[in-house]
């Protein structure tokens, strides 16, 4: 079936601090598990993905890790910078192809 | 290399009426993908076209159709609109077929009806 992601609604963090931006999946088959952004009037950005057979891995600025069994994911950006407010969603995908997604978590970065 | 493009940005209708919504993927890439996005559901999966056929469908009533243009261009037609279906339409293109890459979005049609 469809997994959801779900999220906090809104984090708020310093400019500079580290966020981290957790969900929760309910989809145990997923094969993958992907993060995307999404900026005010724009479409979602795809940032960072994780296979199942993975615990961590990272990227530019961001790290994902993930804890299957709770079934937790989290992103993790460091060094938090304006451009980074967006929403953020998290969802788990049999293959790279995200069906559904949660309402995602609002991070707002404060100055 | 330009990105997804979609047109028109914005759109009014009213209930009963249809519309169309128009999709370019980036140069090359074979899929084209439909995702309607609202406040209280999120993101949801559509339809997805590679070489011009459907290929993987979401849970959506059959009022909602799609088609792919052999240059990969897609369109998505809504008819007998509803109050409810009034959203963001993202189209989301990749490479080959999903499940192998990375989708990339459009900047969505903000559908609006009255």
């Amino acid at each position: 079936g469809e997994s959801v992601g779900l999220h906090l609604p809104t984090l708020s963090v310093q400019e500079g601090d580290n966020s981290i931006i957790n969900c929760a999946y309910s989809n145990s088959a997923s094969d993958y598990f992907i993060w995307y952004k999404q900026e005010s009037g724009k479409g979602p950005q795809f940032i960072i993905d994780i296979r199942s057979n993975m615990d961590k891995r990272q990227g530019q600025r961001v790290t994902v890790l993930l804890n299957k069994t709770v079934k937790h994911l989290s992103l993790q950006i460091a060094a938090t910078q304006p451009g980074d407010s967006a929403v953020y969603f998290c969802e788990g995908s049999p293959g790279r192809r995200a069906l559904t997604f949660g309402s995602g978590t609002r991070l707002q970065v404060q100055p | 290399k330009a990105g997804v493009t979609q047109t028109p940005r914005y759109l009014i209708k009213t209930r009963g009426q249809q519309v169309t919504l128009s999709c370019s993927p980036i140069s090359g890439h074979r899929s084209v993908s439909w995702y309607q996005q609202t406040p209280g559901q999120g993101l949801q999966f559509l339809f997805e076209y590679f070489s011009e056929t459907q290929r993987n469908k979401g849970n959506f009533p059959g009022r909602f159709s799609g088609r792919q243009f052999s240059n990969s261009r897609s369109e998505m037609n809504v008819s007998t609109l509803e109050l409810g279906d009034s959203a963001l339409y993202l189209c989301a293109s990749s490479l080959v077929l999903a499940g192998s890459d990375t989708q990339y979005f459009g900047p969505g049609t903000r559908l609006t009806v009255l």
